[in-house]
Formats: structure tokens, sequence, C-alpha cells
């Protein structure tokens, strides 16, 4: 199957510092991807979608200015955490699919982000 | 509101019986409902897509049903190992177009006790 790949996996960071979390398909090409976030014992809730080469759309109560996405490749979007609080730490998770024929969804691993 | 529901939080079977989980919506009209593995720490794995039109979907031990009158969807995972422990999710997209901009419930926690 197809892969995504997120790096980092767990990152810790000081109050008030950003974070870039990058998700890439390995083997094959994405014009969407899907930023979600997940916080212990909770659903995992999208948090956006990014489009190849245009702007991200962001689901409602989801900060465009805090959470910025950049998809400037096929294979390739980054989500940066901006100004990091401690209510930022979360696990981070980005999906992308093959296409509208296929059926599947695929995640990456997820990000760990630790705001101290 | 819109509510996407999976009943258990938590499930403990015996190793070589049937684990059935449950997920309930109420206030969506999906094309379609998934359900992912996920293990700790890790992102969802997708399991297995059934559509609105099919009542039932099979692989190997895995099987999910879809009742859009009730609307649940049934997930049993068959001769249950030890190994199937792990966090399984239901999802849906909101939108019923069949997009991939999913809404997950908050999954069903299997232990599989040898």
């Amino acid at each position: 199957g197809a892969v995504v790949s997120q790096h980092p996996s767990r990152v810790i960071c000081k109050s008030g510092t950003s974070v870039k979390i990058e998700c890439r398909s390995l083997d094959f090409q994405a014009t969407t991807m899907f930023w979600y976030r997940q916080f212990p014992k909770q659903s995992l809730m999208l948090m956006a979608t990014s489009n190849e080469g245009s702007k991200a759309t962001y689901e409602q109560g989801v900060e465009k200015d805090k959470f910025l996405i950049n998809h400037a490749s096929l294979t390739l979007s980054t989500l940066t955490v901006t100004s990091a609080h401690p209510e930022d730490s979360s696990f981070y998770i980005c999906s992308a699919a093959l296409g509208p024929t296929n059926t599947e969804a695929f995640f990456g691993q997820g990000t760990r982000l630790t705001v101290v | 509101s819109q509510k996407i529901e999976q009943n258990s939080e938590a499930l403990n079977i015996q190793e070589g019986k049937t684990a059935t989980l449950t997920c309930n919506y109420t206030n969506y009209s999906p094309a379609y409902l998934q359900w992912y593995r996920q293990d700790p720490g890790r992102g969802p794995v997708f399991l297995l897509l059934i559509r609105e039109n099919e009542k039932e979907k099979r692989k190997e031990r895995l099987k999910v049903t879809f009742d859009t009158t009730l609307k649940q969807s049934l997930f049993h995972i068959t001769a249950s190992q030890p190994a199937d422990s792990a966090t399984y999710l239901c999802a849906l997209d909101p939108s019923g177009a069949g997009s991939y901009q999913l809404t997950f419930g908050k999954g069903t926690k299997l232990s599989v006790i040898p």
C-alpha cells in the first residue's frame, strides 16, 4: 500500500516557539492531504485540508494564523505550529488519499508535540 | 446535533472468541463508513470501507455490516488473537460526498486475553 511518512515522530519545544511537522507521501503524489489532531482518549479531529499549490482550508475553530500549512509539492505538506503553548500539546497526524477512485486514506505515523 | 459514537470505550474478550464493536451515527447521511485500527502512539491504519448500498463486507477474519436504517455499523473480528489488541475507530465523511475529510468516533480499545 501507499506510504505516508511524518517527521518528526516526537518533538518537545518551549512555549512561544514554533514547530514544523512534515508529511510526505513516499510512493505516490497527493494533491490533497489532511491534518488531524488527537488529544488523549479523544477522537481524531480534522484541522485542515491541505491543497497543493493553493491555500489550505481550515475547519471551524482552527486558527489559520496559528497552524500554518504549506503544500508546496505533490509529495510534501508541512504544518507549522506558531507560538506554541502547552495547550497545543497533542498528537498531530496527517493523511493522504490516492485519488477519487481509491477508497482508502493513508495516515502518517503521527507526531507527538509537547510544549513545555 | 451530529454525532458518531462507539458505544464501548473498552472491550475485553477471550482469545478465539468473536469481538463485535458498534458504531452509531446521528444526523449524517454518509456515502460510506470506514474502520481503522490504531495502535498506541501510531496513526490509524485502514481496515475496511463499506458503502451505503452494501450490507456486509469481509476481509479475512474481519467483517463489517452497515445498516443505514438503524444508522449503525458493526465490526466483527472472528477467532480473535492477542495481536488484535488495539483501538478500533470508525469514521465517515460528514459531507456524504465521499471525500477524505473524515469524522472519527472516539474508538473502542479491544483487549484480547490469551
